[in-house]
């Protein structure tokens, strides 16, 4: 099955600046690749996903960049607000299984 | 208002006690699934189904039943609950027009 790695694990960004997650996955047969935010107490909430057919792609302050020859995929955040501390996971689908996810990064906005 | 909804969202029961957490969606998709999170492990998949009558096993099975007698139901049965199922669980489901996964809010069940 599908293998998704993610790191950092925690990462702390001074307010306005850049934050960015990196993820790699192991099925080469996947083909969508979202990524969820998750507030404290809250469900996770998907905030940008990307298709295999696609390289990059933007909403915002948020943009996700996808490789699919070394198989890996990075959420990007700039000008970070401290509502943007949270969860983030991102996850893999190829077959019928379903989502695959990270471990998850704990982002933290320092004021 | 499109939805997933689940039941009971927090519940404390002893070693053994067999529960059912309830899972319910509005969006008559077709695939569902149950993840547990716990700390530093993420997100990972129970079971899930594709569809009535058809449900496969995730990455973590052991200790849960599940069943899809309808399309829009998903039940979680732990029969004899251990300690070590405790977690925070969540049902989802998965639009197939999008590929977007639906969560619910969240179970957190404590097995003492």
């Amino acid at each position: 099955g599908e293998n998704v790695e993610q790191h950092p694990s925690t990462l702390s960004v001074q307010e306005g600046d850049s934050a960015v997650i990196k993820c790699t996955y192991s099925d080469s047969a996947s083909n969508y690749f979202p990524w969820y935010k998750q507030e404290l107490g809250k469900r996770p909430q998907l905030i940008i996903d990307i298709r295999s057919n696609v390289g990059e792609k933007k909403d915002q302050r948020i943009a996700v960049t996808l490789n699919k020859t070394a198989k890996h995929f990075s959420l990007h955040i700039t000008e970070t607000q401290p509502e943007d501390s949270a969860v983030y996971f991102c996850a893999a689908r190829g077959g019928a299984d379903g989502l695959t996810f990270g471990k998850g990064t704990h982002l933290i906005i320092q004021p | 208002e499109a939805q997933v909804t689940q039941n009971p969202r927090y519940l404390i029961t002893v070693t053994g006690k067999k529960l059912t957490v309830t899972c319910s969606q509005n969006m008559n998709h077709e695939y569902m699934s149950w993840y547990r999170q716990d700390p530093g492990l993420g997100l990972r998949q129970i079971y899930y189904s594709m569809n009535v009558e058809v449900t496969d096993k995730g990455d973590v099975p052991e200790g849960y039943k599940v069943s899809r007698k309808e399309k829009r139901n998903f039940p979680l049965i732990l029969e004899s609950p251990s300690p070590n199922q405790t977690s925070l669980y969540f049902c989802a489901s998965i639009s197939e027009n999008t590929g977007e996964l639906f969560f619910g809010e969240g179970s957190r069940l404590t097995v003492l």
